[in-house]
């Protein structure tokens, strides 16, 4: 079935260094692909988002990349910080409405 | 302005027990989402509304679970009969041009069956 694989699912930097989170989707009709940001016992939030006619997109710290032919899309976070530290979650349009990956646990160490 | 609300924040209820879960999405956000989260895991698609409509149920796991939105904003999902396996935490989603736009969540309403 349609789905959205995420890796890894736990990741652990030293405070400054660069995370990377990878998925990929298996929908190739999939047109628009955010990224949420979910801190311990609060709501997912949108930290960015990329639609399929473009390859890059960056704010600030972060950037998410998209290769629509191999169906995957990375966030890049540089510089990080300890409030960086949660789970973070990419999504694609699947059909009519998002579907999730499984979340990826980034500790930043100070 | 007022972000998406839902209502209760905690919901404890006996195997077997009725509940409804109450969503009110952003003003003048015509699309609405449903969402499960188990501990551990991504949000998992119930059901969406564009308007008064369900555009997508195909999440809803059976015919236990229910949703109506009578009038394009509040929304409710029902529950009966519930079962050990339907704690979660539901997260209810606005948007205001559908799927490929920006979900705004609310803080979700944690239901425990016991």
């Amino acid at each position: 079935g349609e789905n959205v694989e995420q890796h890894p699912s736990t990741l652990s930097v030293q405070e400054g260094d660069s995370a990377v989170i990878k998925c990929t989707y298996s929908d190739s009709a999939s047109n628009y692909f955010p990224w949420y940001k979910q801190e311990l016992g609060k709501r997912p939030q949108l930290i960015i988002d990329i639609r399929s006619n473009v390859g890059e997109k960056k704010d600030q710290r972060i950037a998410v990349t998209l290769n629509k032919t191999a169906k995957h899309f990375s966030l890049h976070i540089t510089e990080t910080q300890p409030e960086d530290s949660a789970v973070y979650f990419c999504a694609a349009t699947m059909s009519r409405a998002l579907t999730f990956g499984s979340g990826t646990r980034l500790q930043v160490q100070p | 302005g007022a972000g998406v609300s839902q209502t209760p924040s905690n919901k404890v209820t006996e195997k077997g027990k009725y509940v409804e879960l109450r969503c009110d999405p952003i003003s003048g956000h015509t699309a609405l989402y449903w969402y499960r989260q188990s501990l551990g895991q991504g949000p998992e698609f119930l059901i969406y509304f564009q308007g008064t409509g369900a555009a997508d149920d195909s999440g809803l796991p059976n015919d236990r679970f229910f949703a109506v939105r009578p009038e394009g904003s509040v929304s409710t999902l029902k529950i009966q009969r519930t079962e050990r396996g339907d704690s979660a935490v539901y997260l209810c989603a606005s948007s205001a041009q559908g799927v490929n736009s920006p979900l705004h969540f609310g803080n979700g309403t944690r239901l425990t069956v016991t």
